[in-house]
């Protein structure tokens, strides 16, 4: 059965920290990772990685895909309070109309 | 805003009642997905929409039940619905079914059953 496990579940760090979060997966014809940033309600599109290390950058946000060893880390560098939410790491797989998705990390940062 | 919008926000709603969930999206989408998101548990998918016509219903009980009634807009119907459904009910659309990069999703609809 395909999984996506995410991990840590929560985590609380400061301002001006550096966090990596994980997202590990087992995908029968895997086609692509996908982070999201889920602040309020409505998750919104961070990254999409097909290839292993190639490394996707937006601004203090990067992520990395490992396909031989089956996951990507989303590592987020001097932290910032608008950097709280939860972040969902998603899988979508050839043979299949939909992303399964893991249980996502809740970050809390503190002042 | 996302380009997808849900009503309501949020819903309280009796184990008797009948009330029904709204998204709509003008993105130009083919495909819209339900998805249910419950603490600390990943989303579930329950319902996909390809073209207007109903491609997958992922083993979701009969109190639920979806609409779509064209490409914009997707329905969920509930009725007799127990404690436990409590939870946040996503609304997500896509350019094409299992379409490569990504759904848009809806602010969702805070859903409690009481």
């Amino acid at each position: 059965e395909d999984k996506v496990v995410q991990s840590p579940l929560s985590l609380v760090v400061h301002e001006g920290d550096t966090v990596t979060l994980n997202c590990s997966y087992e995908v029968t014809n895997f086609r692509s990772l996908l982070w999201y940033k889920q602040e309020k309600k409505a998750p919104t599109f961070l990254f999409m990685l097909t290839s292993s290390g190639i490394e996707k950058k937006s601004g203090r946000l990067s992520s990395i895909l490992d396909k031989k060893e089956l996951f990507s880390i989303l590592n987020i560098t001097a932290t910032q309070t608008g950097d709280s939410a939860i972040y969902l790491c998603a899988v979508e797989a050839y043979n299949n109309n939909d992303m399964r998705f893991g249980a996502g990390t809740r970050l809390t940062v503190k002042p | 805003e996302t380009g997808v919008t849900q009503t309501p926000r949020h819903l309280v709603m009796g184990m008797t009642n009948k009330k029904s969930l709204k998204c709509e999206q003008h993105l130009g989408h083919n495909a819209m997905y339900w998805y249910k998101q419950s603490a600390k548990k990943p989303l579930e998918l329950m319902f996909v929409y390809n073209f207007k016509e109903q491609t997958e219903n992922n083993s979701v009980p009969s109190r639920f039940s979806p609409e779509c009634p064209n490409s914009s807009h997707l329905f969920l119907h509930l009725h007799t619905l127990q404690p436990e459904d409590s939870a946040l009910y996503l609304c997500a659309s896509s350019q094409d079914l299992g379409s490569q990069g990504g759904y848009t999703f809806g602010s969702g609809t805070r859903l409690t059953v009481v």
